[in-house]
């Protein structure tokens, strides 16, 4: 069974500033989709960026971008000049097609002015 | 379209009765799944459906917990004999099949159980 692994349960920022949050996971899966959600704080989660496993050039969605390493199984997600408007939980998200989604535990972002 | 509709968004009920949560999804989207979401917690996966078959279900899932997606596009959960570790945010999302293509969530209903 695939699983996902959030390390940092929480972590702060300055605004303006960069941070990264890390993801790692365990599959035996070649070809599979990995994503980052955000849960704002009382509000639906979206969809922040997506990677397939098959493409090796690391996707970028505007200020964040995703750090993928197939060989170490991380997927680590990059927020530059962080807005407040960033503060909310982020999920790091394993899907291989034919099963659910399966999610890590989340790590709490607070960006400070 | 408005995305994936939850209702009710709230719900507080006595231990030991019965509720019953729907999801209608996104028109097009074939793949419905639900979710459980504690405190502080990723979500955990309860059911997926593909049209109106029911594909996975977690070990989790107890049997006092059952789903329906009748005609492939609504679905429900229903939860029997509820007990308070039943108290929980249960989110709902639908994907189409293809590649490429996430999940989108609606906003949750919020169990309390009392």
């Amino acid at each position: 069974a695939q699983t996902v692994t959030q390390s940092q349960p929480e972590m702060s920022v300055q605004e303006a500033e960069t941070v990264t949050l890390s993801c790692t996971y365990d599959t035996s899966e070649n070809n599979y989709y990995l994503f980052w959600y955000k849960q704002p704080p009382s509000r639906q989660m979206i969809l922040v960026i997506r990677q397939e496993a098959y493409k090796q050039q690391n996707a970028t969605e505007n200020r964040f971008s995703v750090n993928f390493q197939k060989a170490a199984k991380s997927f680590s997600l990059k927020i530059s000049d962080s807005q407040l408007g960033d503060t909310a939980m982020y999920f790091c998200a394993f899907w291989s097609g034919n099963t659910p989604l399966v999610f890590g535990k989340g790590t709490r972002l607070s960006v400070i002015a | 379209d408005t995305g994936v509709s939850q209702n009710p968004r709230h719900k507080i009920t006595k231990r030991g009765q019965n509720v019953t949560f729907r999801c209608d999804p996104i028109s097009e989207h074939n793949r419905l799944y639900w979710y459980r979401q504690t405190l502080g917690q990723g979500p955990e996966f309860l059911t997926y459906f593909q049209n109106e078959a029911q594909l996975e279900k977690s070990r989790l899932l107890s049997d006092r917990f059952s789903a329906e997606r009748p005609k492939g596009s609504f679905s429900t959960l229903e939860i029997q004999r509820t007990e308070q570790g039943d108290s929980a945010m249960y989110l709902c999302a639908s994907s189409h099949r293809t590649v490429n293509t996430e999940a989108f969530f609606g906003q949750g209903t919020r169990l309390t159980v009392v």
